[in-house]
């Protein structure tokens, strides 16, 4: 069974940085494509950021775009999202997702969120 | 960067209705990189239909995706109740991954 835990929100001071991490399990990491999904509270959601299954190739949205860092450990099946000079509107709920294939930009598979606080 | 509008923004229907969701690209997408999901209220989104028109492992056969180019339609042929959900698409051209605003289907 796919299986992707988040970890790492928490309140963060506006300007601040803040680390997540997702821990994939019952798939073959390094086969997937992986990406961070984020939906600001009562919104729509947005994609924030991919990468492909070795790791070589990364995108970003605008709004993250410098901010944001992603990246995989494969040994450790585990996806991280480093977020710095956070602003008020990256508050959100930010989901890991699995994409159909190693360089896919589907979200086939969701964890359950963790929520991003940035406060003054 | 493509940007996806889907309309309408709220659908009002009754069960064992037939529902047509619509999403429309400001340009071409390419090779026809579009999805939709579903999310029902504090839950994740599920993966419906992806590459326009294939459904997604498990999905019942009621959901259907068509179209192409910039046009693109979810059709869910008789609504069930645990259909009422809000849907987004979503296209990955350029490996960028925008969704469209959403449509929420409410009784």
């Amino acid at each position: 069974e796919v299986q992707l835990l988040e970890s790492g929100g928490a309140l963060v001071q506006l300007g601040g940085p803040l680390s997540l991490s997702c821990a994939a399990s019952g798939f073959t990491f390094s086969n997937y494509a992986m990406s961070w999904v984020r939906q600001a509270p009562g919104k729509g959601l947005e994609w924030v950021s991919g990468i492909v299954g070795s790791g070589g190739t990364t995108n970003y949205a605008d709004p993250v775009k410098g901010r944001f860092t992603i990246s995989r450990d494969n040994s450790k099946n585990t996806l991280y999202l480093q977020m710095s000079s956070l602003r008020a509107e990256d508050t959100a709920v930010y989901y890991c997702t699995r994409g159909r294939h190693i360089s896919s930009l589907y979200f086939e598979y969701w964890g359950q969120g963790t929520l991003v606080t940035v406060s003054s | 960067e493509i940007v996806l509008t889907q309309s309408p923004a709220t659908l009002s229907l009754s069960p064992g209705e037939r529902a047509t969701l619509s999403c429309r690209a400001s340009q071409s997408v390419s090779n026809n990189f579009l999805a939709w999901y579903q999310q029902k209220p504090g839950q994740a989104p599920r993966l419906l239909i992806y590459d326009a028109s294939y459904r997604a492992t498990g999905i019942p056969a009621r959901f259907s995706g068509s179209g192409s180019g910039t046009d693109f339609t979810l059709t869910i042929s008789s609504l069930e109740p645990e259909d009422f959900a809000v849907y987004y698409c979503q296209q990955r051209s350029d490996w960028l991954g925008t969704f469209g605003q959403g449509t929420k289907v409410e009784i």
